[in-house]
């Protein structure tokens, strides 16, 4: 079964550091997503991609964010001057059609914990 | 914007015991209510849905109830197992491409 995938698992990272998550989304599907999970916490929105542009962004993404589809199958998320509270772990998910009385399944990809010292 | 309350906020059941965790949310223009299983260090993962149109829906152990006039919807597992035991999220759509708003988690453990 299909799945979507994330590197790198870990990210370790200075305080004003730029770091790039990246994201392969499964293959068919249309919709792209990044969330964020601060430990112990709940899963938080940050922004939906679709067709190649932004389709919604939450309060936390920012200036310092921003997020990319370079190629038929990365997507990726940039922080670009890390601070401390953008320590947690990031999640990507995709999902196919949407609309059409509901929504269908998003997926979630393993994550990347990132870590700002 | 849509906001997801999630209760409780922990649950112990024993096995074999049903365990029943209850959402509500406050946008009425939500209809899709996804219930992910989150165990630790490891992603979301979708375990039972539910559409507007639909007010229950049955997979196996697992039941989700929706009540659109109350805001509310529902997890059901019977005949827990100790596999069961990981945080549950319930998640409604916040928007019209589909973002989620998830709830604060239970954390429901199954004692053998």
């Amino acid at each position: 079964e299909p799945e979507v995938t994330q590197t790198p698992s870990h990210q370790v990272t200075q305080m004003g550091q730029e770091v790039i998550l990246r994201c392969v989304p499964i293959s068919n599907h249309l919709y792209f997503y990044w969330y964020r999970q601060i430990l112990g916490q709940k899963v938080e929105f940050l922004v939906s991609f679709y067709n190649n542009e932004i389709s919604e962004k939450s309060e936390i993404f920012d200036d310092q964010f921003s997020v990319e589809r370079p190629d038929g199958s990365n997507f990726t998320l940039k922080i670009r001057s890390t601070k401390l509270e953008d320590s947690a772990m990031y999640f990507c998910a995709s999902s196919a059609l949407w609309g059409l009385a509901g929504g269908p399944k998003q997926f979630f990809g393993p994550g990347t914990r990132l870590t700002v010292l | 914007g849509e906001n997801v309350e999630q209760h409780p906020s922990t649950l112990s059941v024993q096995e074999g015991d049903s365990a029943v965790i209850k959402c509500t949310y406050s946008d009425s223009a939500s209809n899709y209510f996804p219930w992910y299983k989150q165990e630790l260090g490891k992603r979301p993962q979708l375990i039972i849905d539910i559409r507007s149109n639909v007010g229950e829906k049955k997979d196996q152990r697992i039941a989700v109830t929706l009540n659109k006039t109350a805001k509310h919807f529902s997890l059901h597992i019977t005949e827990t197992q100790p596999e069961d035991s990981a945080v549950y999220f319930c998640a409604a759509d916040g928007g019209s491409q589909g973002n989620l708003i998830f709830g604060k988690g239970t954390k429901l453990s199954v004692k053998p």
